[in-house]
């Protein structure tokens, strides 16, 4: 079954302490994606990647990174989360040029 | 720079009445557009795309929308609403790679919460 499955699905953690969301497809996307959902902000991106080892920032790039070393992986990482990065994530994965998204199903993280 | 404005952050019809969801867009190229629909805990799925080819874009589900350049707009109906058409609605643009854009790089609106009475 085609998939952008992301993990944890939810997630408490404390402020400071490294954390690392998992992104993998099994479609053969070039593009990969990760979105921060708000209230009232809709979605924000964060990062992309048209594909291996190119990747570049969205709109709210502050305080995460990635990296795309393979093509089915896109991990976020916040290496020291604070509570205003408490928010429901979203990886997604499209074919090259599409604009098509194939969305995760998201992981809500709380940051105390 | 490319920007989607939707109008209304929450809509609310009766079932069996005409779903009109609003969204204009700003783009300095012609644009790729598309609708995209949140259900209750889930992520994102595609409902419909405009890729310069029919201004009328057909989707899933019944939706529909229609691509009116004087107008800077790609607004979404659907002739008779449904219990499960209740979702968060999205509209986004995209400039093509033609033009210089990251074709797969979408904006995406504020979104538009749909809420269908029985």
């Amino acid at each position: 079954e085609a998939q952008v499955t992301q993990n944890p699905r939810y997630l408490i953690t404390v402020t400071g302490k490294k954390l690392t969301v998992t992104c993998s497809q099994n479609m053969n996307h070039e593009y990969m994606s990760w979105y921060r959902q708000d209230p009232g902000l809709g979605l924000r991106q964060i990062y992309y990647s048209m594909n291996v080892e190119v990747t570049d920032k969205g709109d709210v790039p502050e305080g995460y990174k990635v990296s795309r070393k393979e093509k089915r992986n896109f991990p976020l990482i916040l290496e020291s989360p604070s509570p205003n990065q408490t928010s429901l994530y979203f990886c997604a994965s499209s074919p090259a040029g599409t604009g098509e998204l194939f969305f995760g199903e998201g992981s809500r993280l709380t940051v105390l | 720079a490319q920007s989607v404005t939707q109008l209304g952050s929450h809509v609310s019809v009766s079932e069996g009445a005409l779903v009109l969801l609003r969204c204009n867009y700003s783009s300095s190229v012609p644009p790729y557009l598309f609708w995209y629909v949140q259900y209750p805990n889930q992520g994102l799925q595609l409902l419909l795309k405009y890729t310069s080819a029919a201004t009328l874009v057909k989707g899933i589900n019944g939706f529909e929308a229609e691509f009116k350049k004087s107008e800077t707009s790609f607004h979404l109906t659907k002739p008779s609403a449904h219990m499960s058409d209740a979702a968060e609605y999205f509209c986004a643009v995209s400039e093509p790679a033609n033009y210089g854009g990251s074709q797969g790089n979408l904006i995406f609106g504020k979104g538009t919460k749909l809420s269908v009475k029985p």
